[in-house]
């Protein structure tokens, strides 16, 4: 079966960074996501990583280390909207099926 | 484009009740799927679809159905509701199958059985 265990809740300040891990197991990895989601809201998606190493979209990283089953997702200055749930999710069977993990709550202060 | 529509927003059941929830994307993605989020939880996989005609279990199947008989919708189908259903459901879709398509998500639909 697929698990991923990720920090049920983590709180920073506006402007700071902050880094949301997850780490996962799996059989058939093929890749690890990452989605965003307001309260109320639809999930959105943020980024994907096949293969190791960090890729950059703005403020938002995301690293994968496929040995260490492993990757987290780095918010950097980090603004008031950015207080959502954010999920990691791993491609299995074939690519066919996107398992999440339960989520962790960033909640950014003043 | 709309996107992924889902329809109702809001639905209340009686146990016992049957109902289908419906979704439809104007994107022309090949791939399509349904989740249940529970509170405070992360989204679980009930089925999915690779295209019309083609559908597949997901994680937690048991008590759902679902066709494809176009490539537009992909409605979800309540046999015989119990509480254990209410949820909120997400209906997705991407592009292409596989790994590492980015996943468009409908503004879910509120589901409580009583």
């Amino acid at each position: 079966g697929q698990s991923l265990e990720q920090p049920s809740e983590v709180t920073a300040v506006e402007g700071a960074i902050v880094q949301i891990n997850c780490t996962y197991q799996t059989s058939g990895f093929y890749g690890l996501s990452w989605y965003q989601q307001h309260d109320g809201g639809a999930p959105t998606f943020l980024s994907y990583n096949a293969l190791d190493g960090l890729e950059e979209t703005g403020r938002f990283s995301s690293f994968l280390s496929r040995s260490d089953s492993y990757g987290y997702l780095l918010l950097q200055e980090l603004q008031m909207k950015d207080s959502a749930s954010y999920f990691c999710a791993v491609n299995n069977n074939a690519g066919n099926m996107l398992t999440f993990g339960g989520g962790t709550r960033l909640m950014v202060k003043p | 484009n709309a996107g992924v529509t889902q329809t109702p927003k809001f639905q209340v059941l009686k146990t016992g009740q049957s109902m289908t929830l419906q979704c439809a994307q104007d994107m022309n993605h090949e791939y399509m799927s349904w989740y249940r989020q529970d509170p405070g939880m992360g989204l679980r996989l009930i089925h999915y679809s690779v295209g019309a005609g083609i559908t597949d279990q997901g994680e937690v199947p048991n008590g759902y159905n679902v066709s494809r008989s176009t490539t537009e919708d992909f409605p979800l189908r309540l046999l015989s509701a119990a509480p254990s259903q209410t949820s909120v459901y997400f209906c997705a879709s991407s592009q292409r199958t596989g790994p590492g398509y980015e996943q468009y998500f409908g503004p879910g639909t509120r589901l409580t059985v009583t």
